[in-house]
């Protein structure tokens, strides 16, 4: 069974604090880990999709990495704003598996104070 | 707005009802997916189709949940004798091959 997990589970923060979540995934058959952002009441809304181990992406003040040999991610936010506020999910496709079918971690809830 | 709709947006039922949600993913997007999200968990995998054929189940879809794509556009998921089980968020996402899937906005089903 393959496993996804993301911490930490939730984050409470002030608007201005910069802020960073882990996705954990197999380091095995990796093809593929995506991120996504939902607001309550919204679609999720794709963020990155990342492929290549040392990946770097950015966009906005929101940016993320990938070790895929030690299977982590990191998703930065940079001066967090209550817009921000949202659940962060990550979701990994690996080789071999279904054709594109995403396993999903539970998420990271933030909450941004202003 | 992604592009995707789901109707409706919450379904309220009594326990051992049918009900059918509808998701229109975006016009040029050959691949359909169905997720369910059930409280404090991600979304799991139910079921995708690629066109009208329907090419992968999870163990998770039970003989009584069908979904159907008939031409390739719109598709429908039914779920017969509802079980307070069933309860759960469920998402539809479209994409073009081995690309970014686009989500909807979700059908909130609650089983009384």
């Amino acid at each position: 069974i393959l496993n996804v997990e993301q911490s930490p589970q939730s984050l409470h923060v002030q608007e201005g604090d910069s802020t960073n979540f882990t996705c954990s995934f197999p380091s095995s058959n990796f093809y593929a880990l995506h991120w996504y952002r939902w607001e309550t009441a919204k679609s999720p809304e794709a963020l990155f999709v990342m492929t290549l181990n040392g990946d770097e992406k950015k966009k906005g003040r929101i940016s993320a990495t990938l070790n895929t040999k030690e299977g982590y991610s990191y998703l930065y936010i940079k001066g967090s704003q209550p817009e921000d506020s949202a659940t962060y999910l990550c979701a990994f496709i690996g080789y071999g598996g279904s054709q594109g079918n995403l396993i999903f971690g539970k998420g990271t809830k933030l909450s941004v104070k202003p | 707005d992604t592009g995707v709709s789901q109707d409706p947006r919450h379904k309220i039922t009594k326990r051992g009802q049918n009900v059918t949600f509808r998701c229109d993913p975006i016009s040029e997007h050959n691949r359909l997916y169905w997720y369910r999200q059930t409280l404090g968990q991600g979304p799991e995998f139910l079921t995708y189709f690629q066109n009208e054929a329907q090419l992968e189940k999870s163990r998770l879809l039970s003989d009584r949940f069908s979904a159907e794509r008939p031409k390739g556009s719109f598709s429908t998921l039914e779920i017969q004798r509802t079980e307070q089980g069933d309860s759960a968020m469920y998402l539809c996402a479209s994409s073009l091959p081995t690309d970014t899937q686009y989500f909807g906005p979700g059908t909130r089903l609650t089983v009384l």
